[in-house]
């Protein structure tokens, strides 16, 4: 089945730093991907589509200043955490359509300090 | 505005008693319902895309329905390795993002 990586698995940064996550389509191309946050024993809230080669669209309430995606070709999108803060911390997963569904990377686990 | 319910909210059952979880929607046209599982710490798992009302799918010890209103997630004999968060979601066009219900989190009990 179609595979969704991202990198890296967990990553801790101090308060004021900017940290890039990347998720890549393994196995097919994704002219859109999915970004989204998950809290603690909280269901998947959806931040933003990230579209090959235009604009991400966010979504209301999701600062497109302070997370930035970038999809630049059809098997990356990646999403920059600028000057991060402890509210920051959470846990981001992407997603992309291969095979005719919807397939999700393993998160990427940001701890603000 | 798509809206995804589950219920009960969290489900400890004993090896091998069966149940049923619960997923209630309201979309503007479905293309399909996701059923995936989340263990901890880790990005979803997908299990089931059902399409269409009287649709059903099976996967092991899970058989997926849908209805017009809702889709069932029967669990057969559980085991303690089927302990995770079971995940529901709507997608109404091809190509947009899954609207995600809270989850019910699955305890087995040996």
């Amino acid at each position: 089945g179609a595979v969704v990586s991202q990198h890296p698995s967990w990553v801790i940064c101090k308060s004021g730093t900017s940290v890039k996550i990347e998720c890549r389509s393994l196995d097919f191309q994704a002219t859109t991907m999915f970004w989204y946050r998950q809290f603690p024993k909280q269901s998947l809230m959806l931040m933003a589509t990230s579209n090959e080669g235009s604009k991400a669209t966010y979504e209301q309430g999701v600062e497109k200043d302070k997370f930035l995606i970038n999809h630049a070709s059809l098997t990356l999108s990646t999403l920059t955490v600028t000057s991060a803060h402890p509210e920051d911390s959470s846990f981001y997963i992407c997603s992309a359509q291969g095979d005719g569904e919807l397939f999700f990377g393993e998160g990427s686990r940001l701890t603000v300090l | 505005e798509d809206q995804v319910t589950q219920s009960p909210e969290a489900l400890r059952l004993q090896e091998g008693e069966s149940s049923s979880l619960n997923c209630s929607y309201t979309v503007s046209g479905l293309r399909g319902l996701f059923w995936y599982r989340q263990d901890p710490g880790k990005g979803p798992e997908f299990l089931f895309t059902l399409y269409s009302a009287g649709e059903e799918k099976e996967k092991e010890r899970l058989k997926a329905t849908l209805t017009k209103k809702e889709s069932f997630l029967h669990i057969t004999a559980p085991k303690p390795e089927d302990s995770a968060t079971y995940l529901c979601a709507v997608q109404a066009i091809r190509g947009r993002a899954l609207t995600f219900g809270s989850g019910t989190r699955l305890q087995v009990q040996p």
